[in-house]
């Protein structure tokens, strides 16, 4: 099974801050990979796809980057509403796996 | 508006089954793969499993492989998780998710709860 580590666990940021989490592979998945935000109670929300592919309606302050094993997601400038766990996903093979997830919280 | 909607969770004991359904629409539900997510309270997302658009591909994770079972009735525009042999480990929120481009699970449902506890 591919192994997904995402860093670092837990991030204090204020508003207007640019956050980078990291998402890392156990072996190489091309650009199958894609994040998630989730806030309690409530379904994930897909934000990017394929690595770098943003998805319709969701803010430009949100970017992806990476291929292979390594992966960043990128917030330009944090909004309140961007406190949230971010998840990252491997769909290269099965099992597809998540990381375990980053918190944003606010500082 | 494009939606999945769960159903069928509840309390069940230990050794007990249940059958999860998810409802879609807004969409043509048979052009699309689907999966099921579940998340333990407090902890992280678990892939459970994978079912292609006509149902003749099916993948599982490794903890529920046996016990539980996917299926979909594209006529209906529904998905189906059969759970067998329930074990507390098994507790959690359980979504369907659409799976779209790049193998993304684009669209998820709120979710249904599944609680095993004797």
């Amino acid at each position: 099974d591919i192994q997904m580590t995402q860093s670092p666990s837990s991030v204090s940021a204020s508003v207007g801050d640019r956050v980078t989490l990291t998402c890392r592979a156990s072996e190489g998945i091309s650009n199958w990979l894609a994040w998630y935000q989730q806030k309690p109670g409530k379904a994930p929300k897909l934000l990017i796809y394929t690595a770098s592919s943003l998805k319709s309606g969701v803010p430009s302050r949100f970017s992806g980057s990476g291929s292979g094993t390594d992966f960043t997601l990128t917030i330009s400038s944090l909004q309140p509403e961007d406190f949230a766990i971010y998840y990252c996903l491997q769909a290269k093979s099965f099992p597809w796996t998540f990381g375990q997830g980053t918190k944003v919280e606010i500082k | 508006e494009v939606q999945l909607v769960e159903s069928g969770g509840g309390l069940v004991q230990p050794g007990g089954s249940l059958r999860l359904s998810c409802a879609a629409s807004g969409f043509t539900f048979r052009s699309y793969e689907m999966n099921w997510v579940r998340q333990a309270p407090g902890k992280g997302l678990e892939w459970v499993s994978y079912i292609s658009s006509s149902g003749g591909s099916i993948n599982y994770a490794d903890s529920v492989k046996g016990r539980f079972t996917v299926s979909r009735d594209n006529a209906k525009n529904s998905l189906f998780l059969q759970m067998d042999s329930l074990g507390v480990e098994d507790t959690g929120v359980y979504h369907c998710a659409r799976q779209g481009l790049g193998n993304a699970l684009d669209i998820w449902g709120q979710g249904t709860m599944v609680t095993v506890s004797s």
